[in-house]
């Protein structure tokens, strides 16, 4: 069964720093990963997503996440935050290939406060 | 403009009394699904659809019932709520083939 782990629940960073959000996954078969981002009171929306290609992906807002298959990780990351990056961001897998209902497993979150 | 429409956005209700979050999309998706977000716990699929008259349980089911009747429709049935029901509820739909999810705003439940 395929598993996410985000270990750290909470990054605070001053605005303007490099950040780094981590997440690890556990699957049987090839994968779908992605990124979401949940601003306050408000629904999840895709940050970005690696389906196949190149490891490097590229999202919205500035964030781009690297899939390492041998670490089995997709850490998030963005050169400089802004304030408004404030928000809570999910990780999340898809077994790809399997045929059928493709199950997302979310993670438990991480929230990164973005310090004036 | 590609939306999932959940209502209502806040509730309130009492033990007991049955209630029904509507979920709505109009992007023609086959797969619908819904989640409640508790703090630490992330989001939790209760239910998921892959198509009309075809639901099935996901992590979190008891308690709750679904139908998909139409294609562009999934409510959440509550049939006696009970306290630990207290949480977000998210809606979403996606297409097949590892496209990403579409979310609704949310649902806010306190069971008293």
């Amino acid at each position: 069964a395929q598993s996410v782990t985000q270990l750290d629940s909470q990054v605070p960073v001053f605005e303007e720093a490099p950040v780094e959000l981590r997440c690890n996954y556990s699957s049987s078969v090839s994968v779908y990963l992605f990124w979401y981002v949940q601003y306050p009171n408000q629904g999840l929306q895709l940050l970005l997503k690696y389906l196949s290609g190149s490891t490097l992906v590229k999202g919205i807002n500035g964030f781009e996440a690297e899939f390492n298959k041998s670490q089995t990780s997709f850490h998030l990351r963005k050169p400089s935050v802004h304030i408004s990056d404030t928000a809570e961001y999910f990780c999340a897998v898809s077994e790809g290939n399997s045929g059928g209902y493709q199950k997302v497993t979310f993670g438990t979150g991480t929230k990164l406060q973005v310090i004036p | 403009e590609a939306q999932v429409t959940q209502n209502p956005r806040y509730l309130i209700t009492v033990t007991g009394k049955k209630l029904t979050v509507t979920c709505s999309q109009n992007m023609n998706h086959e797969y619908m699904s819904w989640y409640r977000q508790d703090p630490g716990l992330g989001l939790r699929q209760i239910y998921y659809s892959m198509n009309v008259e075809v639901t099935d349980k996901g992590d979190v089911p008891e308690g709750y019932k679904v139908s998909r009747k139409e294609k562009r429709n999934f409510p959440l049935i509550l049939e006696s709520p009970s306290p630990n029901q207290t949480s977000l509820y998210f809606c979403a739909s996606s297409a097949p083939g590892g496209t990403e999810a579409f979310f609704g705003q949310g649902t806010r439940l306190t069971v008293v």
